[in-house]
């Protein structure tokens, strides 16, 4: 199985600041025939479910703001927030779907300001 | 606009069963792959069952295999988890997803989920 291990746990950010998540797999998520990495990031705001915010790494999703961008290949991950906004505060998780369907999630990472 | 909204969750004695549904709409539902998450209290995202467009192919994950079965009813729009012989760890939110057209297991959109709670 994929573990996947993201870090901070919490992070406290000032209106305006840079968030920064880091996402670790425990294989490579690098599929070569298409040179894709198989890694998502989805929000999660208090009593909500998740929404998906970006794919492929590095794609974001339909309707979400060029703030959150992602970056990362093989087994190391990052979701940036280049300016954080009060309605970014959520929790954060990558997820590989490398091995789908028996995919796996990160731990979250909590971002408050 | 897609919609899926669960039911079907509440409190179950250990060993019971439970049936919890997902209601599809805003979509051609019979097209897309379905799956299961759920997200224990104050814990993270575990992925637990997947099925097919057409219901022929099911996969679940090792926790509940044997115990938990997915089903759908294309006429009915409506997506099914079976939960037999419930333990105390299967308490939890439980969201039903749909697939991405990106990729297998990529989930775009999410139930607000129904909450199972196993307890005597």
């Amino acid at each position: 199985d994929i573990v996947m291990t993201q870090s901070p746990d919490f992070l406290a950010v000032s209106l305006g600041e840079r968030a920064t998540i880091t996402c670790k797999s425990s294989q490579s998520v690098l599929y070569s025939s298409n040179s894709k990495n198989y890694i998502s990031w989805y929000q999660q705001k208090p009593g909500e479910p998740p929404k998906l915010l970006i794919y492929w790494a590095s794609t974001r999703e339909s309707g979400v703001p060029d703030r959150f961008s992602g970056s990362g290949s093989g087994t190391d991950f990052t979701l940036t927030i280049s300016s954080l906004q009060a309605e970014d505060v959520a929790v954060y998780y990558c997820q590989q779907y490398y091995s789908a369907p028996q995919v796996s999630f990160g731990g979250g990472t909590k971002v408050e300001v | 606009e897609v919609q899926l909204v669960e039911s079907g969750g509440g409190l179950v004695q250990p060993g019971g069963s439970l049936r919890l549904s997902c209601a599809a709409s805003g979509f051609t539902f019979n097209t897309k792959w379905m799956h299961w998450v759920r997200q224990a209290p104050g814990k993270g995202l575990v992925w637990v069952a997947r099925i097919n467009n057409d219901g022929s192919t099911t996969t679940c994950a090792d926790s509940v295999k044997d115990r938990f079965t997915i089903s759908r009813d294309n006429a009915k729009n409506t997506l099914y988890l079976q939960m037999n012989s419930v333990r105390a760890e299967d308490t939890a939110v439980y969201y039903c997803a749909r697939e991405s057209r990106y990729s297998s297991s990529l989930f775009d959109y999410w139930g607000q989920g129904t909450l199972v709670t196993v307890s005597s």
